[in-house]
C-alpha cells in the first residue's frame, strides 16, 4: 500500500534553532501534502496545504514565516520551524494525497528545550 | 470551526467486547474516514464511507453514516488487546477546493486483556 515516510522521528533542540521535517511519498505522485499539528490527546490541526510547485495556503492563525513549507516535488516535501521556542514543541504530522485516501507519515516529536 | 466531534472521548472495554465510537460534524461531507493512532505515531487509514453510502463493512470494523443526522460510528467487534488506540473520524468537506481532512475529537479506546 502506499507509503508516506516522515523523518526524522524525533527532535530535541535547543531553543532558537530552526528544524525542518521532510515528508516523502515512496510510491506515489502526491499532488498535495498537508502539514499537521497534535498536542498531547488531542486531535490534529491543519497547519498548512501545500501543492506541487506552489506556496502553502495556511491555516488561519498559522505564521507562514515561522513554519516554513517547501513542496518542491511530487514526492517531497519539508517543513523547517524557523528559531525554534519552546512553546513550537510538538507534534507534527504530514499526510499526503494522490488519490484517496490521504494516507499519512509517522509523525516528528519535537521537543524544544 | 469545522471540526467533529467523537464520544466517548474514553472508552475501557474488556477483550472481547464490542466497542462504538461515535462521530458529528457539521457541514456536508463528499466522505468521512476513520483512523487509528498508536500512541505517538502517524495515523492509519481504517475505512472511508462516502456521503451516498450508509454502511460499510471491514473484517471487524462496520461503519455507518446517517448524512440526515450528520453522523457516523464506528463498531469494533470482538475486540483484541491490540486494538488499544485512539480513533479518529475525518469528513472530506464539499466546501473546500483542496479537500483537507477535518479531524474529530478522538476517542481513546483501552482494551483490557
Amino acid at each position: 500500500g502506499a507509503v508516506v515516510s516522515q523523518h526524522p522521528s524525533w527532535v530535541i533542540c535547543k531553543s532558537g534553532t530552526s528544524v525542518k521535517i521532510e515528508c516523502r511519498s515512496l510510491d506515489f505522485q502526491a499532488t498535495t501534502m498537508f502539514w499537521y499539528r497534535q498536542f498531547p490527546k488531542q486531535s490534529l490541526m491543519l497547519m498548512a496545504t501545500s501543492n506541487e510547485g506552489s506556496k502553502a495556503t495556511y491555516e488561519q492563525g498559522v505564521e507562514k514565516d515561522k513554519f516554513l513549507i517547501n513542496h518542491a516535488s511530487l514526492t517531497l516535501s519539508t517543513l523547517t520551524v524557523t528559531s525554534a521556542h519552546p512553546e513550537d514543541s510538538s507534534f507534527y504530522i504530514c499526510s499526503a494525497k494522490g488519490y484517496q485516501p490521504q494516507h499519512f507519515g509517522d509523525g516528528t516529536r519535537l521537543s524544544i528545550l | 470551526s469545522q471540526q467533529g466531534e467523537e464520544d466517548p472521548q474514553a472508552l475501557s472495554i474488556q477483550e472481547g467486547e464490542n466497542a462504538t465510537m461515535n462521530c458529528s460534524y457539521k457541514t456536508s461531507i463528499n466522505n468521512l474516514q476513520w483512523y487509528r493512532q498508536n500512541s505517538g505515531r502517524g495515523l492509519v487509514h481504517l475505512i472511508l464511507i462516502r456521503s451516498n453510502e450508509r454502511e460499510k463493512h471491514s473484517g471487524r470494523l462496520r461503519v455507518t453514516l446517517d448524512t440526515s443526522k450528520k453522523s457516523s460510528s464506528l463498531l469494533i467487534t470482538a475486540s483484541r488487546a491490540a486494538d488499544t488506540a485512539s480513533y479518529f473520524c475525518a469528513t472530506d468537506v464539499t466546501q473546500t477546493g483542496a479537500n483537507n481532512l477535518f479531524f474529530g475529537t478522538g476517542t481513546r479506546l483501552t482494551v483490557i486483556p
